[in-house]
């Protein structure tokens, strides 16, 4: 069966202190993994789009990176606006939708 | 603006009622899909259309129902609502299946 599973559930960081979200899949056919930012009571935003494996990509603070069973999100020196929930999904060959994980709930503090 | 519409922001209607939720995708997007997320809950997978036909079903109740017009607008009809219907509703678009936008959403409170 098609999974995604994001871990950790929370991350409670200070301004400045760089760490990393984790996404990682079992899948048949990988077609793609989305990275996407939501905050409390929106509409999930896109982020990342992700094809193959050794790719990466980066937006302001944030750099995607995916490998053959896993993606991280990379965060560099966040800033307390950066606290969202960061969801992680992928589109497989067999299904017409995607394929979401959990989410990351990150804090951070000033 | 993401360039998917979606209204009314709020809604709040009582046990019992029906109501519907309207989407419009982004200019050019053929794919509309209907997600529910409850209070901290992840996005659960309703229901996708495709250039007006229906194309993938996920955990959609039987009391749910939706359509996409020919213009492509999509209408999410929620009907003999309870309390555990309370959520928000999010319609996304897609053109290739791939990446998706999404609207920012209808809070439905059911009182």
């Amino acid at each position: 069966e098609d999974q995604v599973t994001q871990s950790p559930e929370a991350l409670r960081l200070q301004e400045g202190e760089s760490s990393s979200l984790n996404c990682s899949y079992t899948v048949s056919g990988l077609r793609g993994l989305f990275w996407y930012r939501q905050d409390p009571g929106k509409g999930p935003e896109f982020l990342f789009t992700l094809y193959s494996a050794g790719e990466e990509k980066e937006k302001e603070r944030l750099k995607a990176t995916l490998t053959k069973k896993e993606s991280f999100l990379h965060i560099t020196a966040p800033k307390p606006e950066d606290s969202a929930t960061y969801l992680c999904a992928v589109r497989v060959d067999s299904n017409y939708q995607l394929i979401w994980g959990a989410g990351t709930k990150l804090i951070i503090k000033p | 603006d993401s360039g998917v519409t979606q209204t009314p922001k709020h809604l709040i209607t009582a046990t019992g009622q029906r109501v519907t939720l309207r989407c419009s995708p982004r200019s050019g997007d053929l794919s509309v899909y209907w997600y529910q997320q409850s209070l901290d809950q992840g996005l659960q997978f309703l229901i996708q259309y495709y250039n007006g036909e229906e194309r993938a079903k996920g955990n959609i109740l039987e009391r749910f129902s939706a359509q996409q017009f020919p213009d492509l607008h999509s209408e999410l009809n929620l009907s003999s609502l309870e309390l555990g219907d309370s959520a928000l509703y999010f319609c996304a678009s897609s053109s290739d299946n791939y990446g998706y936008t999404f609207g920012s959403g209808t809070r439905l409170t059911v009182v």
